[in-house]
């Protein structure tokens, strides 16, 4: 059971370039998320996707697009890269029942670190 | 709209002190509230977590009691240890039904022998 498991772990670009972060879990969970950490401003929910099927906004999803390609797997694209994405960033995964609450514990992955040069 | 305001790191503690890390809130309603770790070069964790007014979540000597009447929800360890070193993030989710969590910015410990 490896739980939350992300691809890569580092990962240098240049502006404009393109790339998917992946991300995939074994807890068999229905909700997954995408945020990313900068110094000084704690952890910042990028997209979720509440059950397979589903994706949604969260506060900073401009320059980003998300995939959740099966129960198990949630990617994070980045069109063009700015340097403005150089963070670290996590996916998540919680139970969550199909009824909406998205109130359950979180299980972190252990991060993509991105810098975009 | 819902927030989580932690207190201002780093802390920097010789073992076996005591450690307090405040935590309040602002939110509608009646939320979960989380405390995760962050150990270097990892992903978060969860520490413990309290659904209701007066409940008390506890793990590895951590302990953190829900105060509805003063929005908080600070943690406590009698003694810290090297290892406690991390950076301690307090969340709350729930309010209103399917939002995720909204994350504190984060508190660093610092523990020395």
């Amino acid at each position: 059971n490896a739980g939350v498991t992300q691809t890569p772990k580092f990962q240098v670009l240049k502006t404009g370039q393109s790339m998917t972060l992946q991300c995939a879990q074994d807890m068999n969970h229905n909700s997954m998320y995408w945020y990313r950490q900068d110094p000084g401003m704690g952890l910042r929910l990028i997209y979720y996707s509440a059950s397979e099927g589903t994706t949604d906004k969260g506060e900073v999803p401009n320059g980003y697009n998300v995939s959740r390609l099966n129960k198990r797997e949630f990617s994070l694209r980045l069109e063009s890269a700015a340097p403005s994405q150089t963070s670290v960033y996590f996916c998540a995964s919680s139970p969550n029942s199909l009824s909406g609450s998205l109130a359950d514990t979180q299980y972190f992955g252990p991060g993509t670190r991105l810098t975009v040069l | 709209g819902n927030s989580v305001t932690q207190m201002e790191g780093p802390v920097t503690l010789s073992e076996e002190a005591f450690l307090t890390i405040n935590c309040t809130y602002t939110a509608t309603g009646y939320p979960s509230l989380f405390w995760y770790v962050q150990y270097p070069g990892e992903g978060l964790q969860l520490l413990l977590k309290a659904t209701k007014a007066d409940d008390k979540g506890s793990n590895k000597g951590f302990e953190a009691t829900y105060r509805k009447e003063t929005t908080s929800f600070h943690l406590e360890k009698g003694s810290v240890q090297v290892s406690d070193s991390a950076v301690y993030f307090c969340a709350l989710s729930g309010v209103p039904a399917g939002t995720a969590l909204i994350f504190g910015k984060g508190t660093t410990l610092s523990v020395s022998s």
